[in-house]
Order: C-alpha cells, then sequence, then structure tokens
C-alpha cells in the first residue's frame, strides 16, 4: 500500500515567490524520517532535506524548510525565493525502523515548475 | 569522490535475455539498494541490503537477483528480461539505517 502521498502532480510558481508541495505518509511505527529529493531534467536524484520524527522543530536547509506536522501526517516542502533552477521533480520519502528498517518509500513526485 | 557508480548507463536488450546491471560505492556504507523509475512515477524498491552476506526483497523483486559478495558491490541480475522491465534504474547507498540515500546517476534500460 502506497506510505506516501503527493497530491499536486505539477505546481507553477513565480519567480522569487515562494511554494509549498504537499505530502502526506502513514505509518504506525513511532520512529521514521522523512526526506525530500530533487531530480531535475538531468535524472540524478539530489538530497535537499531531513526530518526526524523525533525532531521537535521544523528542518531548515538553506531555502528549503520542511513543514511537519505530525498529528497530521504531512511534511510539506516549503522553498522560498524560488529560482528558474528549482523547475524539477522532487519526491517525499519515508524511511521507517523496526521490522521494515531500513527501507525507504517514495511517492510518486511533484513536478514544479518556476516562470520567469 | 566517486560516490556511487553505475554501469552501463545504457542497455537495450531483447526480451528473454539477461543482464546485470552494476554498483559500486566507495563510502563504506552498509545498506544499499535498488529502484526502478517509470516515467511520472516515483521510485519503487527492488532489492536492498544492509550489509554483505544480507539481501531482502522490496516492493517489485519479481524477475530480479541481487547478491552482496563486498561491502562495495551490490550488482541487480535481470533473469529473464521483459518489456514490462523497461525502465531507468537506481542504485544508492546509505550509511547505517538511518539518514539521507546517495544515488548513482541511474541505468536506462530498453527491453524490446
Amino acid at each position: 500500500a502506497q506510505k506516501i502521498t503527493q497530491t499536486q502532480p505539477g505546481m507553477f510558481v513565480q519567480e522569487k515567490e515562494a511554494v509549498t508541495l504537499d505530502c502526506t505518509y502513514d505509518t504506525s511505527d513511532p520512529s521514521y524520517g522523512l526526506f525530500w529529493y530533487k531530480q531535475p531534467s538531468s535524472g540524478e536524484m539530489i538530497f535537499l532535506i531531513y526530518q526526524g520524527s523525533y525532531d521537535q522543530q521544523n528542518a531548515t536547509e538553506g531555502r528549503y524548510s520542511l513543514n511537519f506536522q505530525k498529528a497530521r501526517k504531512s511534511a510539506n516542502l516549503v522553498i522560498s525565493a524560488s529560482q528558474l533552477g528549482d523547475s524539477a521533480m522532487y519526491f517525499c520519502a519515508m524511511r521507517e525502523a523496526g521490522t521494515n528498517a531500513g527501507k525507504s518509500t517514495f511517492g510518486d513526485g511533484t513536478t514544479l515548475t518556476v516562470k520567469p | 569522490n566517486a560516490g556511487v557508480t553505475q554501469t552501463p548507463k545504457f542497455q537495450v536488450l531483447k526480451t528473454g535475455q539477461s543482464m546485470t546491471l552494476q554498483c559500486a560505492q566507495d563510502m563504506n556504507h552498509e545498506y544499499m539498494s535498488w529502484y526502478r523509475q517509470d516515467p511520472g512515477m516515483g521510485l519503487r524498491l527492488i532489492h536492498y541490503s544492509v550489509g554483505a552476506g544480507i539481501t531482502d526483497q522490496g516492493e517489485v523483486p519479481n524477475g530480479y537477483n541481487v547478491s552482496r559478495s563486498t561491502t562495495e558491490d551490490f550488482p541487480l541480475r535481470l533473469l529473464s528480461a521483459a518489456p514490462s522491465q523497461t525502465s531507468v534504474y537506481f542504485c544508492a547507498s546509505r550509511r547505517g539505517l538511518t539518514g539521507e540515500l546517495f544515488f548513482g546517476e541511474g541505468s536506462r534500460l530498453t527491453v524490446l
């Protein structure tokens, strides 16, 4: 069963504006990690940001921040001051513990297009 | 730093042929995994390994075989290629069970 849901197949944002990419997840494990990866048109996978389930504060990495709402099981990626180079596919992923230790499950992705 | 290296980057096979996708990492990572990515979709886990000599199935293991004889290498074998295996394959590694995945550049496989 799909454990990561990204409901926005495609998003558009104007250059220099902020954009939020949605991600919801499903797990019964109290210990898990949430990740966002970027895949440009060239195809490589680039790690952006990580949030642990026990982290008290939302993760931030430069222009990227993760809006972690544990009770709602959401982990939205916020990109501030969008740049043309942010145009890419973005994947939310979850790493569980317990019997699924080490496995990472990916959502279907959101294609972000930044308009000049 | 080489990171995760996959070969070949492109391959065309005929139905029924077998082949091996190679994956090597030089970061001494315990965890290695293989994913496939179909057009417009996310990554689906094929097989993974938490250390040398240990492998396990992921979400879509049928038609694929793996082994992990060393920490560095994690080859993926297609036993009898089918058109449904046309995809882009990514190898990834991670130190331990936590932390981010480090990906190879991907291998684009076409099965005719």
